[in-house]
């Protein structure tokens, strides 16, 4: 079964913050994000494997909640280059990964 | 830089063609797959790869089939395209037999008419 994210769509102004959510029924072994551009393949951002690490990647950080089986990404202090689809995929301890069906980010000035 | 090479950026193919899209790494990571998306149903694995002529079948095998001669390279072949195949089709490559990781090609628009 493939992981839910939420929400499915966000707009935000330049500047603002959002954070999406990635969340799995199974047990988690690691959890990616992924951002998609319009007409570009997706392209990965981080990996978390299970610890409850944080990452980050330019502004863009994230949290692994291993207990909740959940991982959320933050976008901070949006930027126009930050629109896209964000997905998450997650690998389960049984070595499935799966992506979710992601989520549609848009910026405005 | 590290690349994920496919052949064609746009295909258009007649139903019932025989259809090869290729994709070759650079990273001499040992496992590549095939993926297709498509809106609303996102992207879904259809075969992979984690040794030279070695394949495991993805969620969505039925009508595809895939060729891995050398390490760096991975074909799908459509045996007889459908209208039903028509999508963009994205290659990767990853360091993670279980898949994630990915780097992606830039993918392969394909039209079955």
């Amino acid at each position: 079964q493939q992981p839910v994210q939420s929400p499915q769509a966000v707009i935000l102004r330049e500047g603002e913050d959002a954070v999406i959510n990635c969340s799995s029924s199974k047990a988690l072994y690691s959890v990616h994000w992924y951002r998609q551009k319009h007409g570009e393949a997706p392209v990965f951002l981080m990996i978390l494997l299970k610890g409850g690490e944080q990452k980050g990647h330019e502004k863009i950080s994230a949290s692994f909640n291993e207990k909740k089986q959940q991982s959320s990404l933050y976008l901070t202090a949006s930027q126009l280059s930050y629109s896209g689809t964000y997905f998450c995929g997650t690998s389960d301890s049984w070595g499935k990964f799966q992506f979710g069906a992601g989520t549609q980010v848009v910026v405005t000035p | 830089d590290v690349k994920v090479t496919q052949s064609s950026r746009y295909l258009v193919k007649r139903t019932g063609e025989k259809v090869f899209l290729e994709c070759v790494q650079d990273m001499d990571h040992e496992n590549m797959f095939w993926y297709r998306q498509d809106p609303g149903l996102g992207l879904r694995l259809i075969y992979f790869s984690y040794d030279v002529k070695m394949k495991e079948k993805g969620d969505i095998p039925e009508g595809y089939s895939v060729s891995r001669e050398k390490k760096e390279r991975f074909s799908l072949i459509l045996e007889s395209a459908s209208t039903n195949q028509t999508s963009m089709y994205l290659c990767a490559s990853s360091p993670y037999r279980q898949g994630g990781g990915y780097t992606f090609g830039s993918g392969t628009r394909l039209t079955v008419v």
